[in-house]
């Protein structure tokens, strides 16, 4: 139960396919965020979770992009008929809970490639 | 919706000189975050500031939250190439649903020069 863990660590696709992206929180941190951080750039709010809720789903950038949390631990991010534009690292982190007063613990990300 | 603003984009400095980032949030924060992110690696958090006006200090790192609670800063004193990163602050959401939405900023990317 070291820190946030993410899988894969890469992922390379092609353009057109489905994608899924991996969470696992830190164990007892009821609060999960996804971010996107593309080359160079900052920390792009995807969507939050308190429990297996979603309060705040606004950063998500399509319709194309989903997720979802069960058991209050593990989540899954897809990406539906890739982008090249969806090319970024994909951040996940949790915190102890979600009003906004509890430091975020990182995972490694994602890189993910769309050829 | 909240925008957390912060500069300078990029910062180059010789190893020994002082180095300040600026966050400045369109609304009051009930508290503001900084994180610090290597190169090639994940964001780390550094410290929480909760307080109108607080200073807390960090060996050479010296973070302040302002009296109005929507600015805040990081200054290094004498900075080392271990300093090297970009530097985010991050503040909470104005309320509702948004409340543990954690806004960054663009971050502020430092080099420092042997």
């Amino acid at each position: 139960g070291a820190g946030v863990s993410q899988s894969p660590s890469n992922k390379v696709t092609e353009k057109g396919k489905d994608v899924e992206l991996r969470c696992d929180p830190i164990s007892g941190h009821t609060a999960l965020y996804w971010y996107r951080q593309s080359l160079g750039q900052g920390l792009e709010f995807l969507i939050y979770f308190q429990g297996n809720s979603a309060p705040d789903k606004s950063g998500l950038p399509s319709d194309r992009f989903s997720a979802e949390r069960t058991g209050g631990s593990v989540s899954t991010l897809t990406i539906q008929r890739t982008q090249q534009e969806d090319s970024a690292v994909y951040l996940c982190a949790s915190s102890l809970d979600s009003t906004g007063n509890s430091p975020l613990h990182f995972g490694n990300g994602t890189r993910l490639t769309v050829t | 919706g909240q925008q957390v603003m912060q500069i300078p984009q990029y910062q180059h400095v010789q190893e020994g000189e002082d180095f300040t980032t600026y966050c400045n949030s369109s609304t009051t924060l009930s508290n503001i975050q900084w994180y610090k992110q290597r190169p090639g690696g994940h964001p780390v958090f550094l410290i929480q500031l909760v307080k109108s006006g607080e200073v807390k200090k960090q060996k050479r790192l010296t973070f302040q939250f302002g009296e109005a609670k929507k600015n805040s800063s990081l200054h290094i004193t004498a900075t080392q190439t271990t300093d090297v990163g970009t530097y985010f602050c991050a503040g909470p959401g104005a309320g509702g649903t948004s409340y543990g939405k954690l806004t960054f900023g663009q971050g502020t990317i430092l080099t420092v020069h042997p």
